[in-house]
């Protein structure tokens, strides 16, 4: 199973762009990039997901490279209530949809 | 509004005592999950169900069981063999079809916080 790596920690100033990186390296063809956020206390939030292509919805933004080996969650004006530890998941194939979490980069927003 | 009703929200077990802890979709998925979650530690799957009455074990099954009797509920026992119950534990569900819906992953719910007193 393709797993992935997150930077333990980042700090954001409030309204700027938070770029959140993931590197994947082992993912296969078939293979989604997922983004999921975590609220302290709370279930996990999907925020986005993507093949390929450059995604972008009402949440965020996401960027993957060309090789597919990494890609970046744009959070383009960040806010205090986007402080969460974010998830990037590969999902894995064929296994009954099972998504396998790993410990996130958590971002604090700071004001 | 369509979603995952975890309860309760926070359980106080004692030593010894299994309990369960209930989860409740009305999304129409498939498949169901259980997590826990450990503080400051990532999600470690404990059991799935990709259809009813059909059930597998995940990564950290030993000491809890799970049944399938129907699609839109998947409770999950913590049995007095688990030896350190204490926990946030997440029900998640997804659509294991074909379609676009599918590859949404996951709907999580709100969690439960089990603490053995």
């Amino acid at each position: 199973d393709a797993k992935t790596t997150q930077p333990p920690s980042m700090d954001c100033a409030e309204g700027r762009a938070a770029n959140l990186p993931c590197n994947h390296s082992t993912i296969s063809g078939n293979e989604y990039v997922y983004w999921y956020r975590q609220i302290h206390s709370q279930g996990p939030q999907y925020i986005i997901h993507g093949l390929k292509n450059n995604e972008t919805n009402e949440m965020a933004s996401l960027i993957i490279t060309e090789d597919r080996k990494s890609s970046t969650l744009i959070l383009p004006h960040a806010t205090l209530r986007d402080t969460a530890v974010y998830y990037c998941i590969v999902r894995v194939p064929n296994t009954g949809n099972q998504f396998y979490f790993g410990t996130g980069t958590s971002l604090t927003v700071i004001p | 509004d369509g979603g995952i009703t975890q309860s309760p929200k926070y359980l106080f077990r004692k030593e010894g005592q299994n309990v369960t802890l209930s989860c409740e979709q009305n999304l129409n998925h498939d498949a169901m999950y259980w997590y826990r979650q450990d503080p400051g530690q990532g999600l470690r799957l404990i059991y799935y169900s990709q259809i009813v009455n059909d059930f597998q074990k995940g990564d950290i099954a030993e000491g809890y069981s799970v049944s399938r009797e129907k699609k839109e509920s998947f409770p999950l026992t913590v049995t007095s063999a688990q030896k350190n119950p204490t926990a946030f534990y997440l029900c998640a569900s997804t659509d294991r079809g074909r379609g676009r819906a599918s590859l949404y992953g996951y709907t999580f719910g709100s969690g439960t916080r089990l603490t053995v007193v």
